[in-house]
């Protein structure tokens, strides 16, 4: 199995302000993605974390939203640009290592 | 449009009894399935998967039946324990997950003593 560490686990956030979410993994892997999960709702893919080359976005989320970084095949973070309270969410990391995807343990976000 | 559905919500079940979480999906290219529990402060946990090649897959006392011609697939767990109480989650994915995954909605599960 894979051991995901996500930074932070819980903040709140001011109308308008950035934050920076950080996702470490204990392997190397080569599929990260990025998840979003509003409150009463379902998970939602964000966007999938490619290393060494740009992200590839869902429909309805735009990279100058939501910008990631993948500098190895072990970290990835996703960034929450000018947020509002629409973004109060809980995101989370997840990897496929072998034939089973893992997740983090989530940053829960509020936005006030 | 949801291309994955749990359309119960919650769902009560006696301690010792079996439960059945129940999903569907629509889009005939999704070709692996999982399931996932979620407690409440916790990322998802994954439970059990089944490819579309098979029918059924069992884990200990969790089970996953696949009906591709109704695009149905339900988890059973047998017997239900308390610490079966959570949200649990079908995910389904095309190519095996290398794109991501679709969920549903979720079904939160209440074991009763």
């Amino acid at each position: 199995s894979a051991v995901i560490s996500q930074k932070p686990s819980r903040d709140i956030c001011q109308r308008g302000t950035s934050l920076t979410i950080q996702c470490q993994v204990d392997s190397q892997v080569t599929m990260m993605f990025w998840y979003r999960q509003q409150p009463g709702q379902s998970l939602t893919l964000i966007a999938t974390a490619n290393q060494g080359s740009e992200a590839t976005y869902e429909s309805g989320f735009v990279i100058d939203k939501f910008p990631i970084s993948r500098p190895n095949l072990t970290f990835s973070t996703l960034t929450v640009s000018n947020m509002s309270p629409e973004d109060s969410s809980i995101y989370l990391c997840s990897v496929v290592l072998g034939n089973t995807i893992y997740f983090g343990e989530g940053s829960w976000l509020t936005v006030v | 449009d949801q291309q994955v559905k749990q359309n119960s919500p919650s769902l009560s079940v006696q301690e010792g009894r079996i439960s059945i979480l129940n999903c569907d999906y629509t889009n005939s290219m999704f070709d692996y399935f999982l399931w996932y529990k979620k407690y409440p402060a916790e990322g998802p946990t994954f439970l059990i998967s089944i490819s579309s090649i098979k029918d059924k897959n069992e884990d200990g006392r969790f089970t996953v039946f696949l009906n591709k011609s109704a695009k149905h697939l339900s988890l059973h767990i047998v017997p239900s324990q308390p610490g079966d109480s959570a949200v649990y989650f079908c995910a389904a994915s095309v190519g095996g997950g290398a794109d991501g995954l679709t969920f549903g909605k979720g079904t939160h599960l209440i074991i009763q003593p």
